[in-house]
């Protein structure tokens, strides 16, 4: 049973161009979003989150939109540079405080030249 | 952000042995950690919470007895993979949650290969 799902497996887009990955969850007690970027081997970094009583949140490049109705939200990359390429990862908390976290399948970004 | 230290990085052990992997807060106190583990090219699968000072709370399938948790004190927690066997190689992760962000802050992983 996956409750939160990354349809696309993989995305390659641009430099420069707006990169967008997508977030679908079941879960109607989710109301804490947060995206994190993995490289290989590495552990997750965290980029960005989102509440459940925001619909938008943005740090510097990076934008997370959430649309509660839908149980859908997607982050947004602009511009996107090379170094952006990774796989993300949303996941989603029942709770405010991200007390267990439910990972997304993640998407693979790569970002061309 | 918050750093959180992971080690080792990799280990390669025989079937049979027992392998402990450190998980450290390095600059701020954790309540709650959390273990992780990941097969390829899949996503990052909840093992079970780690708390200072009482018992971890395991999610569902995830053996107890096989994977020891301690977090003795508020920054460190330890995963034992005990009596490890070839399904168990794996890449594990740890990670900490930081009181009133509601941010989880991960270590860099350990892959654990069993021969």
């Amino acid at each position: 049973d996956q409750q939160v799902k990354q349809n696309s497996p993989s995305l390659s887009v641009q430099e420069g161009r707006i990169s967008i990955l997508n977030c679908d969850y079941t879960n109607s007690m989710f109301d804490y979003f947060l995206w994190y970027k993995k490289y290989p081997a590495e552990g997750p970094t965290f980029l960005i989150s989102i509440s459940s009583i925001k619909d938008k949140n943005e740090d510097g490049r990076f934008t997370v939109f959430l649309n509660k109705s839908a149980k859908h939200l997607s982050l947004h990359i602009v511009p996107s540079q090379p170094g952006d390429s990774a796989v993300y990862f949303c996941a989603a908390s029942p709770t405010g405080t991200a007390s267990k976290l439910t990972f997304g399948t993640g998407t693979r970004l790569q970002v061309m030249l | 952000g918050a750093v959180v230290s992971q080690h080792p990085s990799r280990v390669i052990c025989k079937s049979g042995t027992s392998v402990k992997i450190e998980c450290r807060s390095l600059d701020f106190q954790a309540t709650t950690m959390f273990w992780y583990r990941q097969f390829p090219k899949q996503s990052l699968m909840l093992m079970a919470t780690s708390n200072e000072g009482s018992k971890a709370t395991y999610e569902q399938g995830v053996e107890k007895d096989k994977f020891l948790i301690n977090h003795a004190s508020l920054t460190l927690s330890t995963l034992t993979v005990t009596s490890a066997h070839p399904e168990d190689s794996s890449f594990y992760i740890c990670s900490a949650r930081v009181e009133g962000v509601g941010i989880q802050y991960f270590g860099a992983g350990t892959r654990l290969s069993v021969l």
